[in-house]
């Protein structure tokens, strides 16, 4: 069946503008995850949904960054006034109720200039 | 709170060499723990992974053990290929279902 799926895969922005990168989970699947990868780093994690619920966003560096996941389904990740520093890899994750496999899209690489 | 923290790498093996990537961890009560690998352009992938202490996760002829009493998940495969270079992720998941807390990564290179 179809992974998780992100888009778009590259973004480049000047920076101040803002941006909205989007996550397709694995269908049925309840949990989704966002986490940051900078260069040469591990990813870490910024924020937690269950179903439309919001439940964690403890890892969000701002509040120039904003998630939503209306239906349960699809989230977007929202930066605003993008800053030179939010340049990484965006991953979102996705996994089902009680496994606690979590699946990865392949990222998106934002480039802020 | 949680951490993870891996052998520095890069590490360059021939091919059929044996490898290990040490990774330790920090956490309290009993986290699962995990490897993923990162091929040069795509996703995590998990790799393998163990819910409880004195657990072996296996997978593809890599294996790591849970080891409470030194909190260390070692990474080894008894015999590289080119195609294993990658970057390797030792993560830690301290209730079930819930964020991981990954290490830095160790980059593996395999020359034929």
């Amino acid at each position: 069946g179809a992974g998780v799926s992100q888009s778009p895969r590259y973004k480049v922005a000047k920076r101040g503008q803002d941006v909205a990168l989007r996550c397709d989970p694995i269908s049925g699947h309840v949990s989704l995850f966002w986490y940051q990868q900078a260069l040469g780093q591990g990813p870490e994690f910024l924020t937690y949904f269950q179903n439309e619920a919001q439940l964690d966003k403890s890892g969000l560096p701002s509040d120039r960054f904003f998630a939503e996941r209306p239906e349960g389904s699809v989230s977007t990740l929202k930066i605003q006034r993008t800053q030179q520093e939010d340049s990484a890899v965006y991953l979102c994750a996705s996994g089902g109720r009680v496994q606690e496999t979590q699946y990865f899209g392949p990222g998106t690489r934002l480039l802020v200039l | 709170g949680n951490s993870v923290t891996q052998m520095e790498g890069p590490v360059t093996l021939s091919e059929e060499a044996f490898l290990t990537i040490n990774c330790t961890y920090t956490a309290t009560g009993y986290p699962s723990l995990f490897w993923y690998v990162q091929y040069p352009g795509e996703g995590l992938q998990l790799l393998l992974k163990a819910t409880k202490a004195d657990d072996k996760g296996s997978n593809k002829g890599f294996e790591a053990t849970y080891r409470k009493e030194t909190t260390s998940f070692h990474l080894e495969k008894g015999s590289v290929q080119v195609s294993y270079s990658a970057v390797y992720f030792c993560a830690l998941s301290a209730i079930s279902g819930s964020r991981l807390t990954f290490g830095e990564g160790t980059q593996l290179t395999v020359n034929p």
